[in-house]
């Protein structure tokens, strides 16, 4: 099992551009997050979808959008980036409604 | 490697003693608390969770404490052994809302 994939792995933008995260779980879990980690600031939570075919803020939604594409696949996307995105994102899955939340490996993001 | 991490609280332990980390949480609705550990460069693993009607949680090596009078978490990791040396963060889920809210974090060195 794969678990929770996610792409690129890496990416460096400039200010003013746009890009997609990609993320896709195969462990047919309801729901899905992306958080963003900063250093000394632990994991903020930008979006999250509970079940297939809805969508919430979490903490940080602003610069960012999301979709729900189907139950494996959740994409994050910047319009228009900025230095302040730089950071790393994690995608994660979880089954709803029990502890555990299954991450990915993260995607480093750099915004000049 | 990873920049996660450069200002959390440090906590110092000599390998073989026991280690004791501490989180406080915020909504006092949140149904599961759960422990994660993030090594450098990889997204963070589930270590233990516990369910909100519970006070105390044993798996191999590690303990969880749950007090709800002070919105207080703690992580007891036995016999600590260099492998241990990570950030480890708290995170609380609400099921009114399916979030997971992470805490800031703390690093934990183990010397030898």
């Amino acid at each position: 099992n794969a678990g929770v994939t996610q792409t690129p792995k890496f990416q460096v933008l400039k200010t003013g551009q746009s890009m997609t995260l990609q993320c896709a779980q195969d462990m047919n879990h309801n729901s899905m997050y992306w958080y963003r980690q900063d250093p000394g600031m632990g994991l903020r939570l930008i979006y999250y979808s509970a079940s297939e075919g809805t969508t919430d803020k979490g903490e940080v939604p602003n610069g960012y959008n999301v979709s729900r594409l189907n139950k494996r696949e959740f994409s994050l996307r910047l319009e228009s980036a900025a230095p302040s995105q730089t950071s790393v994102y994690f995608c994660a899955s979880s089954e709803g409604g029990t502890g555990e939340l299954f991450f990915g490996e993260g995607s480093r993001l750099t915004v000049l | 490697g990873e920049s996660v991490g450069l200002h959390l609280p440090t906590l110092s332990v000599q390998e073989g003693d026991n280690s004791i980390i501490n989180c406080a949480y915020s909504n006092s609705a949140s149904d599961y608390f759960i422990w994660y550990k993030q090594e450098s460069g990889k997204g963070p693993q589930f270590i233990i969770d516990i369910r909100s009607n519970m006070d105390k949680r044993q798996g191999q090596r590690v303990t969880v404490l749950l007090n709800k009078t002070v919105k207080h978490l703690s992580l007891q990791i036995a016999a600590t052994q260099p492998g241990d040396s990570a950030v480890y963060f708290c995170a609380e889920f609400y099921s009114g809302t399916y979030k997971y809210i992470f805490g800031t974090g703390t690093r934990l060195k183990v010397l030898a």
